[in-house]
């Protein structure tokens, strides 16, 4: 158990379907971030909220549109996908604003595009 | 632009030998390194975290090193075990919000 739950763990999709990926962090942080791992690249990060804000936007395309109702919650929602968005996708949380920080993260859900 | 290498990519060793993974970047202005394992399909669980003033942290038989000047850190594993197969990421910490990531090294000890 790491703290940090994310649903699905798996998820087939259509390119025209629209679905939701969500994480929940039960550790207290107030930063919650979410990461894109494709085979044999470096995880990506593409959003970043601290205090429910988002403070990074790391040139994600429009279709990934992230929410962060509160400090425990952050959701992906998901539409029009191409077969390139196939990844696992990466909840993290952490406590921000020192810089010194550990990152905790979820199991991730396993996203296909067909 | 902060990049983060990780050398070798993949290692294959007999259980009991003592392993070094290296993993360079290429701006040392960095808050913190950290150390990950990942398991094949899993989430990323943190290993070791060292801060820009620190030289090395321990837990366990890992011990991490950090020398920022030479952009330079290495993970140590001492009598490696079947279950310290996995894959190990580091990853930079360059301002407060963003962690960078090098590819990983794939792990397997074989008994």
């Amino acid at each position: 158990e790491t703290g940090v739950t994310q649903t699905p763990r798996h998820l087939v999709m259509g390119m025209t379907n629209k679905k939701s990926l969500k994480c929940e962090q039960h550790l207290g942080h107030n930063a919650m971030y979410w990461y894109k791992q494709s085979a044999k690249k470096p995880l990506e990060l593409m959003f970043v909220y601290s205090l429910e804000e988002r403070v990074e936007n790391n040139s994600v395309p429009s279709r990934f549109s992230p929410e962060c109702p509160n400090s425990s919650h952050l959701f992906l929602h998901l539409h029009t996908l191409q077969p390139e968005d196939s990844a696992l996708y990466l909840c993290a949380s952490s406590q921000a604003g020192t810089g010194l920080e550990k990152l905790f993260f979820g199991s991730g859900t396993q996203l296909s595009v067909l | 632009k902060q990049e983060v290498t990780q050398i070798p990519a993949a290692l294959s060793v007999p259980e009991g030998e003592n392993l070094v993974l290296n993993c360079s970047f290429t701006d040392s202005a960095i808050y913190n390194l950290q150390w990950f394992r990942q398991d094949p399909g899993k989430g990323l669980t943190s290993l070791l975290l060292i801060q820009s003033s620190q030289r090395e942290q321990t837990s366990g038989r890992l011990n991490a090193s950090l020398d920022k000047s030479s952009g330079r850190s290495t993970l140590y594993i001492a009598a490696s075990q079947p279950g310290d197969s996995a894959t190990y990421l580091c990853a930079v910490r360059p301002d407060t919000d963003k962690l960078i990531f090098g590819t990983g090294t794939r792990l397997q000890v074989f008994p």
